[in-house]
């Protein structure tokens, strides 16, 4: 089956700093991947949408230049969070998918950041 | 609006059948997804709908009734490891996935 990774898992960063995390589908070539960041006992909220060589769409209220992605092949995407706050901790989720006509999207296992 | 409703939690015994209902509102429809999701991880696909009536995998059933905005999914011989979060998500004439809030299961011994 498909298989998306994400890393890292976790990871605790000082407030000011960056973090970066990548998405990876492992055996198909993703045309899609999706950005998405769910709180405690929150459902998903997508964040923005990116398609293999063009600028990532955002969602409503999510700033393009606080949260920067970048699909650069078919098989990796990255999400930076720059200068992060406490209020940035957040499950981030990213999946992907072969084509508009997808029938699924598939997940990566997710990232769990803390700003301390 | 585009809005998806389905309950915030339910409760049932191990060994019973449970039934968590989705109803929803999008401008256009093509396509309506159920995913799993365990504290902590990522969600997993479960089932998807695109027809009418019901889809059977194993002991999930997802059932889909467009003319209603309404689908269900049917968990049978429920076990400990199906506490969960169930999650319906549809997805609109855009292509984009529309996600309802999801619904805590909680299975009782």
């Amino acid at each position: 089956g498909a298989v998306v990774s994400q890393h890292p898992s976790w990871v605790i960063c000082k407030s000011g700093t960056s973090v970066k995390i990548e998405c990876r589908s492992l055996d198909f070539q993703a045309t899609t991947m999706f950005w998405y960041r769910q709180f405690p006992k929150q459902s998903l909220m997508l964040m923005a949408t990116s398609n293999e060589g063009s600028k990532a769409t955002y969602e409503q209220g999510v700033e393009k230049d606080k949260f920067l992605i970048n699909h650069a092949s078919l098989t990796l995407s990255t999400l930076t969070v720059t200068s992060a706050h406490p209020e940035d901790s957040s499950f981030y989720i990213c999946s992907a998918s072969e084509g508009q006509e997808y029938n699924e999207q598939f997940f990566g296992p997710g990232t769990r950041l803390t700003v301390l | 609006g585009q809005n998806i409703d389905q309950p915030t939690e339910m409760t049932a015994t191990e060994g019973a059948i449970v039934q968590i209902n989705c109803t929803y509102q999008t401008s256009g429809f093509n396509g309506l997804f159920w995913y799993q999701q365990h504290a902590g991880e990522a969600p997993t696909f479960l089932s998807y709908n695109v027809l009418d009536g019901l889809e059977e995998k194993g002991r999930f059933s997802s059932f889909l009734s467009r003319s209603k905005g309404y689908s269900y999914l049917l968990l049978k011989e429920l076990q400990m490891k199906d506490s969960a979060s169930y999650l319906c998500a549809v997805r609109d004439s855009n292509y984009q996935l529309i996600w309802g809030a999801g619904t805590k299961l909680i299975i009782k011994p």
